[in-house]
């Protein structure tokens, strides 16, 4: 069975410093999504990665995949308060492409 | 353009009774997605339709639950028998490729 999880759980970080996410999978598999949900909100999609190494960036969000180790990383770069959400991860396979979500980080930026 | 579209947003209902929620994708998407957001649960697959090939029903919790796709556009999930326990946020998503377009949401809950 597919498991896929996310630390930290909670993450509360000031304006204007680094961190990052980790996602861990436990089988093999196609591609990698990174998905933002605001409060009461649907999930928006950010990043969808598909081969290992692959790396993609938006804005202060870069997100890669190392699919060897079955991690991807999403790293926030200066944070400001707008990227205060809840960030999952989500594994899926070529052909089908049903979603295993993680738990989801609960991100709050702090003036 | 649009997006995709679910209703009714809110759905109050009690013990016992069937529901049936409703989404629209995006025009020219032919896979669609059917998942649920509990606090208990996280984010799960429920079922998964592509084109005109049998869906993909591993994610439904249990026989009360079912859905279809008219047309290869609408579809309907249908809750027989509501327990509290199917109180949650149903999202249904949508993709003509690898990126899956989520719309708002249907947020159940059973008294």
């Amino acid at each position: 069975e597919l498991k896929v999880e996310q630390n930290p759980l909670f993450l509360s970080m000031q304006e204007g410093k680094n961190y990052t996410i980790y996602c861990n999978y436990s089988t093999t598999s196609d591609r990698l999504y990174w998905y933002r949900q605001d409060p009461g909100k649907s999930l928006e999609s950010l990043f969808v990665l598909l081969s290992n190494g692959a790396v993609k960036q938006e804005g202060r969000l870069m997100a890669s995949l190392d699919t060897k180790a079955r991690l991807s990383t999403l790293h926030i770069t200066a944070a400001v308060h707008d990227l205060s959400a809840t960030y999952f991860c989500a594994v899926g396979n070529f052909g089908n492409e049903k979603l295993t979500f993680g738990t989801g980080t609960r991100l709050t930026i702090i003036p | 353009g649009a997006g995709v579209s679910q209703s009714p947003s809110n759905k109050v209902t009690e013990k016992g009774k069937d529901v049936e929620l409703r989404c629209d994708p995006i025009s020219g998407h032919t896979a669609l997605y059917w998942y649920r957001q509990s606090l208990g649960q996280g984010l799960e697959f429920l079922i998964y339709f592509q084109g005109n090939s049998a869906p993909d029903k591993s994610g439904l919790p249990s026989d009360r639950f079912s859905a279809e796709r008219t047309g290869g556009s609408v579809s309907t999930l249908t809750i027989q028998r509501t327990q509290q326990e199917d109180s949650a946020v149903y999202l249904c998503a949508s993709s003509f490729d690898e990126t899956q377009y989520f719309g708002p949401g249907t947020r159940l809950l059973v008294l």
